[in-house]
């Protein structure tokens, strides 16, 4: 069955350092993977997404990802992050089995704080 | 770029009401789109897909007489949580799924937070 693990559930990073946001996926064939963000309340925002083709995907916001098929991974990375960066992550997979082909499967999400 | 609305935004209601929530996809044409509930701290669980023109197709353990989906334009998809109860206090969040880019990318909705009393 198709997963999506983020196992950070909360970071904590100075405003002007590097993020790196971990998401590891289970999926027999190339995945369509994405990075959402949400601020409290709000709905979710899509941030960059893969299909196929080149494995590094610039994003919104500054944000970038990187696919890597050996690692089963897609993690988010910035390389300075601002104060208005903080909020919830999220990573998907596309589902394509079962009675909702195309819907996306959720990790838990990461909690990003920034402090000053 | 794409955008998805909901309305309302908040809703409070007393138990044993119905409550509707609308999902507009405002500038594409979306023939899914999804419904989705957050519970405090949590990811998003997926309730049911919304095809239009047919009937949704619910998740497990998802009672479909209990949230009722209905998507009857190409633009619009309705959630009624009939005889609401504390319970189904939570955050509700649509998203559409378009699919001119050929891959479907799914556009969520701001969410409408429900609270039955």
């Amino acid at each position: 069955a198709q997963s999506v693990t983020q196992p950070d559930i909360h970071i904590t990073v100075s405003e002007g350092a590097s993020l790196e946001l971990r998401c590891n996926y289970s999926y027999g064939a190339t995945p369509y993977l994405f990075w959402y963000v949400q601020s409290p309340g709000q709905g979710l925002q899509l941030l960059l997404k893969y299909f196929s083709g080149d494995t590094l995907v610039q994003g919104i916001k500054g944000f970038e990802a990187e696919f890597k098929r050996s690692q089963s991974s897609f993690n988010l990375r910035k390389p300075s992050v601002h104060w208005s960066d903080a909020a919830e992550y999220f990573c998907a997979v596309g589902r394509t089995h079962g009675g909702s082909q195309g819907n996306l499967i959720f990790g838990k999400g990461t909690k990003l704080s920034v402090k000053p | 770029g794409a955008v998805v609305s909901q309305h309302p935004s908040r809703v409070i209601c007393k138990s044993g009401t119905s409550v509707k929530i609308e999902c507009r996809s405002l500038d594409f044409q979306a023939t899914t789109m999804f419904w989705y509930r957050q519970f405090p701290k949590q990811s998003l669980m997926l309730m049911a897909t919304s095809n239009e023109g047919s009937k949704a197709t619910y998740e497990q353990g998802v009672e479909k007489d209990k949230f009722l989906i209905n998507h009857a334009s190409l633009t619009l998809s309705t959630l009624t949580v009939t005889s609401a109860h504390p319970e189904d206090s939570s955050f509700y969040i649509c998203s559409a799924r378009d699919v001119s880019g050929g891959r479907g990318t799914q556009y969520f909705g701001p969410g409408t937070r429900l609270l039955v009393l």
